[in-house]
């Protein structure tokens, strides 16, 4: 499968414990996009890396948030001190820049990983 | 900033009915508007795109117009299937790199 890959799907934590999820881009992207999406809400955006710099955080990002791309390719996306808030699906995307696609810009997205806090 | 609206839903429709989703945009500049659907527990399917005022995206039988005097790219489908039940993001990609999306509708479609 050469799509994107998230790790795990699922994960239920203790309110207060820490969170780390892992997302494997589509092979040669050099962005890749870490969303958020709550139940019967759209996917809000976080943050997203070219290559292994982070180049734009939303607000939604807060403290207890910190994402990684070390060497340009997998990326960890951590929690800490984890919220009920923070029940949510943490979508990873990826792809090409500059476009080389005839039709262009393209984001592709991982089937997602689901955090549920008690 | 970028916004995009849709109708809400949810929309329920027998097979083979005619299907109409509703998206209109604000952006600066000349924004890529996109479909993307979503299977129930799954995630994000790119549905079809457009990068240009009047372009057309289809696949599977779903067709969009890019409509820059109107800011809109509503989705349709002339012939759904029970298959076609999930929700629908209409999103945008303007002069940032990231997608915008809607809040999405659900579409049910019953025998």
């Amino acid at each position: 499968d050469t799509g994107v890959s998230q790790d795990p799907r699922h994960k239920i934590t203790k309110r207060g414990q820490n969170v780390t999820f892992r997302c494997d881009p589509i092979s040669e992207h050099n962005r890749l996009y870490w969303y958020r999406q709550t139940l019967g809400q759209g996917p809000e955006f976080l943050t997203y890396f070219q290559n292994e710099a982070q180049l734009e955080k939303s607000r939604l990002l807060s403290d207890r948030f910190s994402a990684e791309r070390p060497k340009g390719s997998f990326s960890t996306l951590e929690i800490q001190r984890t919220e009920q808030g923070d029940s949510a699906m943490y979508l990873c995307a990826s792809s090409l820049w500059p476009r080389r696609e005839k039709a262009g810009n393209t984001i592709y997205f991982g089937e997602g990983s689901w955090l549920t806090v008690v | 900033g970028d916004s995009v609206t849709q109708m809400e839903g949810p929309v329920t429709l027998s097979e083979e009915a005619f299907l109409t989703i509703n998206c209109t945009y604000t952006a600066t500049g000349y924004p890529s508007l996109f479909w993307y659907v979503q299977y129930p527990g799954e995630g994000l399917q790119l549905l079809l795109k457009a990068t240009k005022a009047d372009d057309k995206g289809s696949n599977k039988g779903f067709e969009a117009t890019y409509r820059k005097e109107t800011t809109s790219f509503h989705l349709e489908k002339g012939s759904v299937q029970v298959s076609d039940s999930a929700v629908y993001f209409c999103a945008l990609r303007g002069t940032a790199s990231k997608l915008t999306f809607g809040t999405g509708t659900r579409l049910q479609v019953t025998l």
